[in-house]
């Protein structure tokens, strides 16, 4: 039973570009989430998703950040422009419709140039 | 807002001996708390949970123990190994969507 999958693991970016990072959640699963996490920092919400829904997002900064989950297919956080401040882990996590726990990938490591 | 803290950055403890890692958190509408285990490189790794109507809940050479009067959640880990060096987070959560993290602990075993 594969856990939730991200990819790239990996993703350097210059300055101005755009950075696409995919989830795959766990099989069964229909309820992803984004967090950030800066060096020797805790993680921070980003966004809430369901199928083709965004139902938080809450965590988000407002401009150059975006992010989907289509019927078919990964979930997609999307940076565009980005920045050295963009500079982070992003971790994805899954669970179950009404579940409290959450399984996280092992996260894309974005490094702005 | 919400707010989940760490006591300690550091914890050392010898192998063999037990370790408490402390977190406090804020918000009294938190009902569910995790503590997660994270080594360097990797993703948060479940490690046990605890619901808000629960005072204390054991797993394999954990325990959990959460104290609502003072927002206190602590982690036990019994005869600690050098496998158990990581950073520890505890989450929290009021509803079944985003948790809020704390800074972590990073454990560390000396043999």
């Amino acid at each position: 039973n594969a856990g939730v999958m991200q990819n790239p693991r990996h993703l350097v970016r210059r300055r101005g570009q755009e950075a696409r990072l995919r989830c795959s959640p766990m099989k069964g699963h229909s309820h992803v989430y984004w967090y950030r996490q800066l060096p020797e920092e805790g993680l921070k919400f980003m966004v809430y998703l369901q199928k083709e829904n965004i139902i938080d997002e809450s965590g988000m900064p407002k401009e150059r950040f975006s992010a989907e989950f289509p019927k078919e297919g990964p979930s997609i956080l999307r940076i565009q422009q980005v920045v050295r401040g963009d500079s982070a882990a992003y971790f994805c996590a899954s669970s179950g419709k009404g579940d409290f726990e959450q399984y996280f990938g092992p996260g894309t490591r974005l490094t702005v140039t | 807002g919400e707010s989940v803290g760490l006591h300690l950055p550091t914890l050392s403890v010898q192998e063999g001996d037990n370790s408490i890692i402390n977190c406090a958190y804020s918000n009294s509408a938190s009902d569910y708390f995790i503590w997660y285990k994270q080594e360097s490189g990797k993703g948060p790794q479940f490690i046990i949970d605890i619901r808000s109507n629960m005072d204390k809940r054991q797993g394999q050479r954990v325990t959990v123990l959460l104290n609502k009067t003072v927002k206190h959640l602590s982690l036990q880990i019994a005869a600690t190994q050098p496998g158990d060096s990581a950073v520890y987070f505890c989450a929290s959560t009021g509803t079944a969507s985003k948790l809020t993290f704390g800074t972590g602990t990073r454990l560390q075993v000396t043999l």
